[in-house]
């Protein structure tokens, strides 16, 4: 069984672009959450999808979107890149009392 | 909203010593909690969770925690440690949904546990 699995492992964009993160859970999980990890920090919640809708939200500007599709599966959208988006970007899926996480995908904003 | 609060942003232990990792969170009301490792480029693997029942809970690798309401403490300890345990620790809490899925997770800044020989 795999476990929660993301991509890319790593990523380097400029200011002003956009990227997109994707996301695949451990079997049986339908819930998706997404959290950004800066360096030297604790993760941070952005936002949690379940049944193809956004759930819940942490304090992140629209330009970070996202979406989940018919298989839970999950993306994760961020529009105008910033150099302070440059973090460790965590999906996790539920089991019931439980969140799986990958392992990530860093992004380097230059 | 939640806040937690890791009192040691670093400990360094020597090898077989005992070592206790610091976490209080901010509400007094019921909580689900959480202690999860990271190793160096790596996502998080959870070590232990309280969600109900027994103050003490034992988690992986030798690893166990002491939840106390009145506190509002959720400290981690382990009786001998190893080389092997050298990595980032973070408390996370996260308020309970009856009939629901497990919500957000609100995490500390992490303690760095480092184990000399």
């Amino acid at each position: 069984d795999a476990g929660v699995t993301q991509s890319p492992t790593h990523l380097i964009k400029t200011r002003g672009q956009q990227v997109t993160l994707r996301c695949s859970p451990k079997s049986g999980h339908d819930t998706v959450s997404w959290y950004q990890q800066a360096l030297g920090q604790g993760p941070q919640f952005i936002f949690q999808y379940y049944e193809e809708e956004e759930r819940q939200r942490g304090n992140f500007p629209d330009r970070f979107s996202g979406h989940q599709f018919p298989n839970y599966s999950s993306e994760l959208n961020v529009n105008a890149l910033l150099l302070g988006d440059s973090a460790l970007y965590l999906c996790a899926t539920n089991s019931y009392n439980e969140q799986f996480f990958g392992p990530g995908t860093r992004l380097t904003v230059l | 909203a939640q806040s937690v609060t890791q009192l040691d942003s670093q400990v360094p232990v020597f090898e077989e010593a005992p070592v206790e990792l610091r976490c209080n969170y901010s509400s007094s009301v019921s909580v689900y909690l959480f202690w999860y490792v990271q190793y160096p480029n790596q996502g998080l693997q959870l070590l232990l969770k309280y969600l109900s029942g027994s103050t003490l809970v034992k988690g992986i690798n030798g690893f166990e925690a002491e939840f106390n309401k009145s506190q509002t403490s959720f400290h981690l300890r382990k009786p001998s440690v190893h080389i092997s345990d050298t990595a980032e620790y973070f408390c996370a809490v996260s308020d309970p949904k009856r009939g629901s899925t497990l919500g957000r997770l609100y995490f500390g800044r992490g303690t760095q546990l480092t184990v000399w020989p």
